[in-house]
């Protein structure tokens, strides 16, 4: 069964980095993603890594896939303070249809 | 385009009474999703549409939960005789098939209040 896990709270001083952590069960994933939630609004795609890569890189964010562990990062670099938010990990198996998401993890930034 | 769009933002029921909200996708996106999201928690899929056809329905909805896509363009999320459970973020998000790399684009969501 598919199963993705977080921890619930991140707390960084601004222009730190941050490191937010995902677990996920499902093997055959092939897609997976980095969404992000502000307060009151939809969730925003950030990024996503194929499951045949291990690192991508995209600006001032950085995921890095160990497949063997099941293991997903996100490394937001010099975090701001518009970087607070709740971050969802979210895999993508089986013919794309659904996507199955974390429980997210609040990020704090303090100025 | 101006992204998904959702309606009502907010809705507050009586326990009881039905509620309906609508969706509208982005143009050329084919799928059509429903997920809810209660507080402090991620979001869980609901429905799922390809253009008008409903493909796939979670455990999670029950007979009181009806979703049209009757045109394969926007689509209404029906809940029946509401109880305070169903409370929630109801949120819609559209896909391109063949795209999905490009993930899914949400919706700003309806949050539901059963009183």
């Amino acid at each position: 069964g598919e199963d993705v896990e977080q921890s619930l709270f991140l707390s960084v001083r601004e222009g730190d980095s941050s490191v937010i952590n995902c677990t996920y069960t499902d093997s055959s994933s092939t897609y997976l993603y980095w969404y992000k939630q502000e307060p009151g609004a939809g969730l925003q795609l950030l990024t996503y890594i194929f499951s045949n890569m291990d690192m991508k890189q995209d600006q001032r964010l950085t995921v890095l896939l160990n497949k063997k562990d099941k293991h997903l990062s996100l490394r937001i670099a010099d975090t701001q303070t518009g970087d607070s938010a709740i971050y969802f990990c979210a895999e993508n198996s089986g013919g794309y249809q659904k996507v199955t998401f974390g429980t997210g993890t609040k990020l704090q930034v303090i100025p | 385009d101006t992204g998904v769009s959702q309606d009502p933002r907010h809705k507050i029921t009586k326990r009881g009474q039905n509620v309906t909200f609508r969706c509208d996708p982005i143009s050329e996106h084919n799928r059509l999703y429903w997920y809810r999201q209660t507080l402090g928690q991620g979001p869980e899929f609901l429905t799922y549409f390809q253009n008008e056809a409903q493909l796939e329905k979670s455990r999670l909805l029950s007979d009181r939960f009806s979703a049209e896509r009757p045109k394969g363009s926007f689509s209404t999320l029906e809940i029946q005789r509401t109880e305070q459970g169903d409370s929630a973020m109801y949120l819609c998000a559209s896909s391109l098939q063949g795209q999905p790399g490009y993930g899914y684009t949400f919706g700003s969501g309806t949050r539901l209040t059963v009183v």
